[in-house]
């Protein structure tokens, strides 16, 4: 089962930050905060991950709360192309498995 | 660089038919190989997952089986499909004892008929 919880859908403005939250209270010391996205009819993309501090690339931002039982994914500047379902995972760096919960449907619109 | 390909992109195939869909990994050795499948809407499921050679571990009981015949190929089967064997399957690899994520292939839409 998904130890993460998230909104089922969100709308950004193009060219705004798109602000994804997710809740993950029961993540353990050794688990990671993974982000993945998946466009229609594609495969998903990895996109960050972090254990406890916030995480910069450049696809996005991860930000995560000190207690570890937050965190929030950072597009600074949504496109059209970032619609997509965004999934949040916690697992362990090492092995471990990926486990998909529904994600947050994110609708970036003109 | 890696890549990850799958085939074929889409199949139609009638209830009681075999499968096999194709999954090869080229620019890394050694990887961690997987097999998901998503049914209708979101939500991906893990079906298989493999650290090496001849080394296969189910998640789920299923109609489905897989294989590594080679270190970079890895195959989903079944002998005889069902109607819920319908859906969207993806491959994915990540390195064996690395910093954990995967990717994944772009996926191959399957219809059973």
């Amino acid at each position: 089962d998904a130890k993460t919880t998230q909104p089922p859908s969100m709308d950004c403005a193009e060219g705004r930050a798109a602000n994804l939250p997710c809740n993950h209270s029961t993540i353990s010391g050794n688990e990671y905060v993974y982000w993945y996205r998946q466009i229609h009819s594609q495969g998903p993309q990895y996109i960050i991950h972090g254990l406890k501090n916030n995480e910069t690339n450049e696809m996005a931002s991860l930000i995560i709360t000190e207690d570890r039982k937050s965190s929030t994914l950072i597009l600074p500047h949504a496109t059209l192309r970032d619609t997509a379902v965004y999934y949040c995972i916690v697992k362990q760096n090492q092995g471990g498995k990926l486990i998909f919960g529904q994600g947050t449907e994110l609708s970036v619109k003109p | 660089s890696q890549t990850i390909h799958q085939w074929p992109a889409t199949l139609v195939q009638p209830v009681g038919s075999p499968l096999s869909l194709e999954c090869t990994v080229e620019g890394t050795s050694n990887p961690n190989l997987y097999w998901y499948r998503q049914a209708a809407g979101r939500g991906l499921q893990l079906l298989f997952y493999s650290v090496g050679i001849g080394q296969i571990s189910s998640e789920v009981p299923q109609n489905l089986s897989a294989s590594r015949p080679q270190d970079r190929q890895f195959i989903l089967s079944s002998k005889k499909l069902l109607l819920s064997d319908s859906g969207f399957y993806l491959c994915a690899w990540s390195v064996l004892n690395g910093i954990g994520e995967q990717y994944f292939g772009p996926g191959t839409r399957l219809t059973v008929t």
